[in-house]
């Protein structure tokens, strides 16, 4: 089983909806959770970190849920700017150290 | 502007030649990585340093080496051991080291280096 692990999508969503991403993870004593956002070619960038008590900012929503080991990013009215892969992060004791794991990345692909 | 930078966008190199992929940060961070991606593959860890003239290897380490002499600076080596080289490097920096983490340390990316062997 991977530590980190999304569906790797393509998610193709019409303009204006809402989309919802999951990531599972293996270790229950994992520290903390990011999601970053890829576009093609380009570096990831922090969209937010995920906080237990689940936050939000502006059309995105992120939850936590320890017990279930997984993170969730919530996108409300899909614009096509929106258009990424998303990466799940999540920053975990393994192999004697703390370290970040990736995942592989959701695609969405909104379309007009 | 407070940034990551890396150097060059994209190298070409010849088999059996090692070359050196820089990377720069001002943003005063204790620690940093080096990663690779690969299409349809997350990032992989190859090196990584908490603290001047400290690193450790990460997954991926065999046919690579690193430096940190300097806190904001972080080369990466590719030498000709290292059997399949192409690949898209990312370097990242984050404020504190990963074992003094507090909850939230987040990672920040230098824009990367494509790295093509002919």
């Amino acid at each position: 089983r991977k530590e980190v692990e999304q569906d790797p999508g393509p998610f193709n969503v019409p303009e204006g909806a809402t989309v919802a991403f999951n990531c599972t993870y293996s270790n229950s004593a994992s520290q903390s959770f990011f999601w970053y956002r890829q576009d093609c070619r380009k570096e990831p960038k922090l969209l937010m970190s995920v906080y237990s008590s689940g936050n939000e900012d502006g059309r995105f929503t992120a939850q936590l849920n320890r017990a279930s080991q997984y993170i969730s990013l919530l996108i409300r009215d899909s614009k096509l700017s929106d258009s990424a892969t998303y990466l799940c992060v999540v920053n975990m004791w393994t192999s004697g150290t703390y370290k970040y794991i990736f995942g592989t990345g959701t695609r969405l692909k909104v379309l007009a | 502007d407070g940034g990551i930078t890396q150097s060059p966008k994209y190298l070409f190199r010849k088999e059996g030649q090692n070359v050196t992929l820089s990377c720069e940060q001002n943003l005063n961070h204790d620690a940093m990585y080096w990663y690779r991606q690969d299409p349809g593959q997350g990032l992989r860890l190859i090196y990584y340093s908490q603290i001047v003239n400290d690193f450790q290897k990460g997954d991926i380490a065999e046919g690579y080496s690193v430096s940190r002499e300097k806190k904001e600076s972080f080369p990466l080596t590719v030498t000709s051991a290292q059997k399949n080289p192409t690949a898209f490097y990312l370097c990242a920096s984050s404020e504190l080291a990963l074992m003094r983490v507090s909850s939230y340390n987040e990672q920040f990316f230098g824009p990367g280096t494509r790295l093509t062997v002919l």
